[in-house]
């Protein structure tokens, strides 16, 4: 099946600062999504992205489908940031394939 | 619009037991996709369910099943609990394909 994977692991900040995360697929897929888990394990939508450049507020995403990834920018990191970022692929089916996350750790 | 909402929020079990989760779906939706997540395996997917029709399945044993009402709300069953079933179960609604699913708040089983 397709693999999925999201670098880097565990990231830390200084509060203010800019950051790229980074998903890369191993095949072709229909369509993409950015999740948030917050501290209680509830994953919060950020982005349905199959191709192209997408922007909220502080929070953009770019996705190359013919190069197999998708990068999410954090601008001007904030505390609330704080948590596990999952990238998630549909591939064949309508079953999402997530990576492994990257744990983001803003401090004050 | 109401988000997914999940039953019961926790729940502690011991070995042997059986289990039912439940999942009340986006107002609308008619897809529901149920994913187990653990520490060392990340986030899996157990099944998804279209119209009371599984439409796909993960990689689990039997232990594990659900299924689907025509009010568009699912269960999940897991029978014969082991330790390693102890995860946070994740369930997601989406209108229909081509459409970005989302994600309830979870039920975390804790079996013993």
């Amino acid at each position: 099946g397709i693999q999925v994977e999201q670098s880097p692991p565990d990231l830390i900040l200084q509060e203010g600062a800019n950051s790229t995360l980074r998903c890369n697929f191993s095949d072709s897929v229909n369509n993409l999504q950015w999740f948030h888990q917050n501290p209680w394990g509830q994953l919060i939508n950020l982005f349905y992205i199959p191709s192209g450049t997408k922007q909220n507020g502080r929070l953009s995403a770019t996705t190359v489908a013919t190069e197999r990834y998708s990068l999410l920018y954090i601008s001007s990191s904030q505390t609330t940031d704080s948590g596990v970022y999952f990238c998630a692929v549909y591939n064949a089916g309508n079953m999402l394939t997530f990576g492994g996350g990257t744990r983001l750790m803003v401090k004050p | 619009k109401a988000g997914v909402t999940q039953t019961p929020r926790y729940l502690i079990k011991t070995r042997g037991q059986q289990v039912t989760l439940s999942c009340s779906p986006i107002s609308g939706h008619r897809s529901v996709s149920w994913y187990q997540q653990t520490p060392g395996q990340g986030l899996q997917f157990l099944f998804e369910y279209f119209s009371e029709t599984q439409r796909n399945k993960g990689n689990f044993p039997g232990r594990f099943s659900g299924r689907q009402f025509s009010n568009s709300r699912s269960e999940m069953n897991v029978s014969t609990l082991e330790l390693g079933d102890s995860a946070l179960y994740l369930c997601a609604s989406r209108a229909g394909d081509g459409n970005e699913q989302f994600f309830g708040p979870g039920t975390r089983l804790t079996v013993l």
